[in-house]
């Protein structure tokens, strides 16, 4: 089972400054990897897929990047509705499909 | 629009039975595969399920092989999950979840049905 680690847990960001999520695989999952955010009581929300391509209607504000075990989520600039948990997924080795731990993103 | 809907939750006890269903509308239902994902009190999310479009091929988690089933009625748009010998850490928000055309991420997502297993 690929075991899906993020870092921070919790990042403390102002709004309009840049948010740096980390997403780390335990083995290379090539480009095959989502992120989701989650708002309390809501179900999650597709952003980002294939590590680097957003999903329809989500802003540009959010980027991914990366490939093989290291992956990085960017909001460029924090808006007050992006305050939320983030998780990675990955879906290169599969069953299972895994989930990252999630990092909360709170206002500073 | 495009939805998902679960029903189907609720207290059981410990060793007991649930079927949770799931029905969209929207979309053409019979062209997705469909997964179903679950989150503890508090906790992250965890991957339950996974049926291929035409029900031909499923999967489900370590956790939950044996003990859940998951079965989908292409005709009335339905995605279903039964589940047996629940126990208490099987108590979470169970959500049902479209497959992304272009990739095994999950597009679309239903609100979640609660399951609590208590004596």
């Amino acid at each position: 089972e690929i075991v899906m680690t993020q870092s921070p847990a919790t990042l403390s960001v102002s709004p309009g400054e840049r948010a740096t999520l980390s997403c780390r695989a335990s083995q290379s999952v090539s480009s095959n990897l989502a992120w989701y955010q989650q708002k309390p009581g809501q179900a999650p929300r597709l952003l980002i897929y294939g590590a680097s391509t957003r999903a329809p209607g989500i802003p540009a504000r959010f980027s991914g990047s990366g490939s093989g075990t290291e992956f990085t989520l960017t909001i460029s600039s924090l808006q007050s509705d992006d305050f939320a948990v983030y998780y990675c997924q990955q879906y290169n080795d599969w069953p299972p499909l895994t989930f990252g731990g999630g990092t909360k993103v709170e206002i500073k | 629009q495009v939805q998902l809907v679960e029903s189907g939750g609720g207290l059981v006890q410990p060793g007991g039975s649930l079927r949770l269903s799931c029905a969209a509308s929207g979309f053409t239902f019979s062209n997705y595969a469909m997964h179903w994902v679950r989150q503890a009190p508090g906790k992250g999310l965890e991957w339950v399920a996974f049926m291929r479009y035409d029900g031909s091929i499923q999967y489900t988690a370590d956790s939950v092989k044996g003990r859940f089933t998951i079965s989908r009625d292409n005709s009335k748009k339905t995605l279903n999950l039964q589940m047996n010998s629940l126990r208490a850490e099987d108590t979470a928000m169970y959500y049902c979840a479209r497959g992304d055309e272009n990739s095994y991420g999950m597009d679309v997502w239903g609100q979640g049905t609660t399951v609590t297993v208590s004596s």
